[in-house]
């Protein structure tokens, strides 16, 4: 069955400093990989997407993620980190039938 | 364009009462789903919908949760009676049909079930 995995629950970093949020999948075929963001009380916002070619995929708002495939990860990065990324980060895969199966998400405090 | 519309956002109910949440999708979108967040159990698919037609409802966790789609522009999720562990936030989100298409999410309703 597909799944994704978020293994940090809750990430502190500074502000200015760089970011890493890991995701990792089981899925047997190609994967269609998201991240979404979540601010407090709103819906989810799409921060960029991969579904083919170039493994390195930029999103808004500074973001980038890496697909591995020998490593069954697509890690969000970003170089700086501001304040306003506090927030909380959903990695997704889509399977064939179009559903999205998210991971458990992963919580953003940044320090001033 | 307004994106996916949800309402109520907040709702504060007793338990075995009627609860209807209601969404209006993106203009032009002809897939529309509806999710549960809790803290427990995360983001999880409850239903969706291709061309008003339900799809795959293999998320809906009982027959007390039923969901209409009467027209393109409009879907309901109903929950009768409603119980405690029913509180979560509810999203619906609506993109293109088919795979690879962008999800769009709305804000979001909020459902206390005391």
């Amino acid at each position: 069955a597909q799944s994704v995995t978020q293994p940090d629950i809750h990430i502190t970093v500074s502000e200015g400093a760089s970011l890493e949020l890991r995701c990792n999948y089981s899925y047997g075929a190609t994967p269609y990989l998201f991240w979404y963001v979540q601010s407090p009380g709103q819906g989810l916002q799409l921060l960029l997407k991969y579904f083919s070619g170039d493994t390195l995929v930029q999103g808004i708002k500074g973001f980038e993620a890496e697909f591995k495939r020998s490593q069954s990860s697509f890690n969000l990065r970003k170089p700086s980190v501001h304040w306003s990324d506090a927030a909380e980060y959903f990695c997704a895969v889509e399977n064939q039938g179009g559903k999205l199966i998210f991971g458990q998400g992963t919580e953003l405090s940044v320090k001033p | 364009d307004a994106g996916v519309i949800q309402s109520p956002r907040h709702e504060v109910t007793e338990m075995g009462q009627e609860v209807t949440l209601r969404c209006k999708p993106i203009s032009g979108h002809n897939s529309l789903f509806w999710y549960r967040q809790t803290m427990m159990r995360g983001l999880e698919l409850l239903i969706y919908f291709n061309n008003n037609v339900p799809i795959d409802d293999s998320g809906m966790p009982e027959d007390r949760f039923s969901a209409k789609m009467p027209n393109a522009s409009f879907s309901t999720l109903k929950i009768q009676p409603s119980e405690p562990r029913d509180s979560a936030v509810y999203f619906c989100a609506s993109s293109l049909s088919g795979i690879q298409e962008t999800q769009y999410f709305g804000p979001g309703t909020r459902l206390l079930v005391l």
